[in-house]
């Protein structure tokens, strides 16, 4: 499977605990994005990376939230002191830049579910 | 600022076309792409318009008028699997990192 990957694909936690997801991008794909989304609603842009570098964080995320992409391959989302209000799916997302046969589509892992308790 | 519209809900029959309208509010407008969701999965791209026009794609096409603000997506010849959500999504201010998604248009299909 050559498709964008997430692990893990549902975690459980008690509020106050720290959580970290993983996401291996399409390998040849340079850009990097997390989403989260929670039910009834689109896709809220977290961060964006170009290789190993966090151009984009968006103004929701507060200091509790961290993401690395260290080698500018794989991708950690860190949560710190989880919080009911956590709870959803946080969707990664790999694509290449716009630009001649690309449309700059994104490619989206099957997501990571999270339920803060 | 920056706003996508689309209705909440649709529902059509087996066989038939479906048009799920979009419209958009976007500053340094660069493009206008449809994703559909099945329930439970992750979003799959369908379309992506930046010039006005209608593209066909198979059973699917998507239009887009600039100077209206609005898109739609076209299905034809409707099967039970297109039950899905439909997610229409622009550029924030142009910005091709960060997307500006709307809520979903959820699609029945029924027999």
């Amino acid at each position: 499977d050559t498709g964008v990957s997430q692990d893990p694909r549902h975690k459980i936690t008690k509020r106050g605990q720290n959580v970290t997801f993983r996401c291996d991008p399409i390998s040849e794909h340079n850009r990097l994005y997390w989403y989260r989304q929670t039910l009834g609603q689109g896709p809220e842009f977290l961060t964006y990376f170009q290789n190993e570098a966090q151009l984009e964080k968006s103004r929701l995320l507060s200091d509790r939230f961290s993401a690395e992409r260290p080698k500018g391959s794989f991708s950690t989302l860190e949560i710190q002191r989880t919080e009911q209000g956590d709870s959803a799916m946080y969707l990664c997302a790999s694509s290449l830049k716009r630009g001649g046969p690309n449309t700059g589509e994104l490619f989206f892992g099957e997501g990571s579910r999270l339920t803060v308790l | 600022g920056q706003n996508i519209d689309q209705p909440t809900e649709m529902t059509a029959t087996e066989g038939a076309i479906v048009q799920i309208n979009c419209t958009y509010q976007t500053s340094g407008f660069n493009g206008l792409f449809w994703y559909q969701q099945h329930a439970g999965e992750a979003p799959t791209f369908l379309s992506y318009n930046v010039l006005d026009g209608l593209e066909e794609k198979g059973r699917f096409s998507s239009f887009l008028s600039r100077s209206k603000g609005y898109s739609y997506l076209l299905l034809k010849e409707l099967q039970m699997k297109d039950s899905a959500s439909y997610l229409c999504a622009s550029p924030y201010a142009g910005n091709n990192r960060k997307l500006i998604w709307g809520l979903g248009t959820s699609l029945a299909v029924n027999p």
